[in-house]
Parts: C-alpha cells; sequence; structure tokens
C-alpha cells in the first residue's frame, strides 16, 4: 500500500454517461498525476498538478475529460459522455520533490472504467 | 497504427534463479529512469530508480543498469521469487521538470517455484 487512494475502484457506466474518479494522495505530496492504462499497455501520462495549478495536460486528454485538484490535496477526474473507448484504469499518482530535484512517483490502486 | 495489443514480452524463470529484464527506452535527452512491478489489479510499484548521470544502482535483490549510449536499461533480480511475478515497466523522465512518465511496454514474468 502506497498511501495513495482512489474511488472507486471499479465503475461500470453506459456509453454517453457522464463519470467522476477521486484521488486522494500522500497528505505531504504537492504533485498528482493522473495515467490511463489499457489492456497490455503501460500508462500513459494525462495531466499533472502541483498544489491546485494544472500544470501540463496531454493531447489524449479531449475536451470531454476535466481534471480538479481545489484545495491542493485531493484530485477529481470527470469524464462527460463516455465512450467505449474511454474504457481503460485511471491511474493516480502522489509526487513530491526528493534528492537531487527529483519527483518520485508513488501509484494508487486505480479505477477500473468500463463503458458498455 | 500499429497495435501491439496484449503481446508482451514474457520471461519465465525458476525460483532462486536470477533474472533480467530489459528495456529500450526512447528519447536520449530522458534524464530519470524508473522501474515499477504491476501485479494483475494493481497499480505500479515503485521498484528502483536511476538517473542518467549514473550507470548502475542497487537496491535489495535488485539491480538497474543504464547503457545512454544504446538507449538501454536493464533490471536484474536476484534470487527470483514467486512474488516476483508481476508485469514489470521501465519508465523515462523525457519531460524534463515536470516528470511526466513515457512508459514501456511492459514484461511479464513468471517465476516457477
Amino acid at each position: 500500500d502506497t498511501g495513495v487512494s482512489q474511488d472507486p475502484r471499479h465503475k461500470i457506466t453506459k456509453r454517453g454517461q457522464n463519470v467522476t474518479f477521486r484521488c486522494d494522495p500522500i497528505s505531504e505530496h504537492n504533485r498528482l498525476y493522473w495515467y490511463r492504462q489499457t489492456l497490455g499497455q503501460g500508462p500513459e501520462f494525462l495531466t499533472y498538478f502541483q498544489n491546485e495549478a494544472q500544470l501540463e495536460k496531454s493531447r489524449l486528454l479531449s475536451d470531454r475529460f476535466s481534471a480538479e485538484r481545489p484545495k491542493g490535496s485531493f484530485s477529481t477526474l470527470e469524464i462527460q459522455r463516455t465512450e467505449q473507448g474511454d474504457s481503460a484504469m485511471y491511474l493516480c499518482a502522489s509526487s513530491r520533490r526528493a534528492g537531487q530535484g527529483i519527483y518520485e512517483q508513488y501509484f494508487g490502486p486505480g479505477t477500473r472504467l468500463t463503458v458498455t | 497504427g500499429e497495435s501491439v495489443g496484449l503481446h508482451l514480452p514474457t520471461l519465465s524463470v525458476q525460483e532462486g534463479d536470477n533474472s533480467i529484464i530489459n528495456c529500450a527506452y526512447s528519447n536520449s535527452a530522458s534524464d530519470y529512469f524508473i522501474w515499477y512491478k504491476q501485479e494483475s489489479g494493481k497499480g505500479p510499484q515503485f521498484i528502483i530508480d536511476i538517473r542518467s548521470n549514473m550507470d548502475k544502482r542497487q537496491g535489495q535483490r535488485v539491480t538497474v543498469l543504464l547503457n545512454k549510449t544504446v538507449k538501454h536499461l536493464s533490471l536484474q533480480i536476484a534470487a527470483t521469487q514467486p512474488g516476483d511475478s508481476a508485469v514489470y515497466f521501465c519508465a523515462e523522465n523525457s519531460g524534463g521538470s515536470n516528470y511526466k512518465l513515457t512508459f514501456g511496454k511492459g514484461t511479464l514474468l513468471t517465476v516457477n517455484p
């Protein structure tokens, strides 16, 4: 257990519905990353926050996706009008500046989304 | 585009043997590399990392080797145990200070008792 929690662990939704996922990082970590992982592939970067500021978004993140980290603690990732191609594992990683300026990332258990 | 689908590279070893998992990374400007272990249904678990100014780093039962000339990274696991069975990913930071990681394809390690 890394200390990063995600909720829900599994979500099944019908195409066209909106879904929201939550990530609670390690409390003293100021950075939070979202990744998406499809079956048989490595995680792909979606976006990241430093404190409450969203500093970068991947081009994978279409307009239907939005992420927030309002108080610099937990974060939410919302997908509007879900499509079957959104089915994936959504991973959150918690991070802070460690030795030599590195940001080590510790992943949560993920939210498995299935769009039917 | 080309689909790599579910065909992960696989490595099968006997318990007690040493394992070597290889990874070719993509960006010569990458300055930080990490190996993660992922068990079925779980998030990636940090194993060991290395900065580009090093060529070797050792942890408990694990060693990471970095060859920048050929952009190659390897993970060596000593005395492999059944609990080491998982998918192993290498990841690189090619994004500078934002540390957005780019992951490789993954290798499935199976340890036979």
